[in-house]
């Protein structure tokens, strides 16, 4: 089947506390990106990647780094989260960043207390 | 700066009734547009795209949406509302000028009452 994964699904941690979320596709999907989701904002893209070894920032990329080392992944890193990071984290691919739409993976709902 | 705007919070339908969603968007170019549905404790799912050619668009579930460039708008319309068709509604852009940023609306809940 078709999917984007992301795990773990919630996470709770302590501010400060280094954390990964990662997320794989099986669709040999050349676009991948991460959004957080926040009431009465929508979804605000923190990083894309076009490909291996190429990511750009999006709207909100302080606190968090990315990585591209495989097509099929793309794990978001928070190197000390803090409170205002709480929130719905979603990963998507598309087979390209034109014209193509996203998979969204079911979500990470993270709490950084 | 570039945006998307999705006037209301909140529509309600009765079911059986059309429905309209509304997007606005204010992007240089000519931007690639979406419309994207979720349902509650799941990811975002395509519904359709506005690519080129003809400005109404058919996508999933007998939903459309109307591009029209002179408004800069892409409504998202259905025929006869469903209560299956309630769910956060998103719209979003991506510039075709260059750049792989995509800028979602805010996201507008749809009520369909039986």
């Amino acid at each position: 089947e078709a999917q984007v994964t992301q795990n773990p699904r919630y996470l709770i941690t302590v501010t400060g506390k280094k954390l990964t979320v990662t997320c794989s596709q099986n669709m040999n999907h050349e676009y991948m990106s991460w959004y957080r989701q926040d009431p009465g904002l929508g979804l605000r893209q923190i990083y894309y990647s076009m490909n291996v070894e190429v990511t750009d920032k999006g709207d909100v990329p302080e606190g968090y780094k990315v990585s591209r080392k495989e097509k099929r992944n793309f794990p978001l890193i928070l190197e000390s989260p803090s409170p205002n990071q709480t929130s719905l984290y979603f990963c998507a691919s598309s087979p390209s960043g034109w014209g193509t739409e996203a998979f969204f993976g079911q979500g990470t709902r993270l709490t950084v207390v | 700066a570039q945006s998307v705007a999705q006037p209301e919070d909140q529509v309600n339908v009765a079911e059986g009734n059309p429905l309209t969603v509304k997007c606005t968007y204010s992007v240089s170019g000519n931007p690639y547009l979406f419309w994207y549905v979720q349902y509650p404790n799941r990811g975002l799912q395509f519904l359709l795209k506005y690519i080129t050619g003809d400005n109404l668009v058919k996508g999933s579930y007998g939903f459309e949406a109307e591009f029209n460039k002179s408004q800069t708008s892409f409504h998202l319309k259905k025929p006869s509302a469903l209560v299956s068709d309630s769910a956060l509604y998103f719209c979003a852009v991506r510039d075709r000028g260059g750049g792989f940023k995509t800028i979602f609306g805010a996201g507008t809940r749809l009520f369909v009452k039986a």
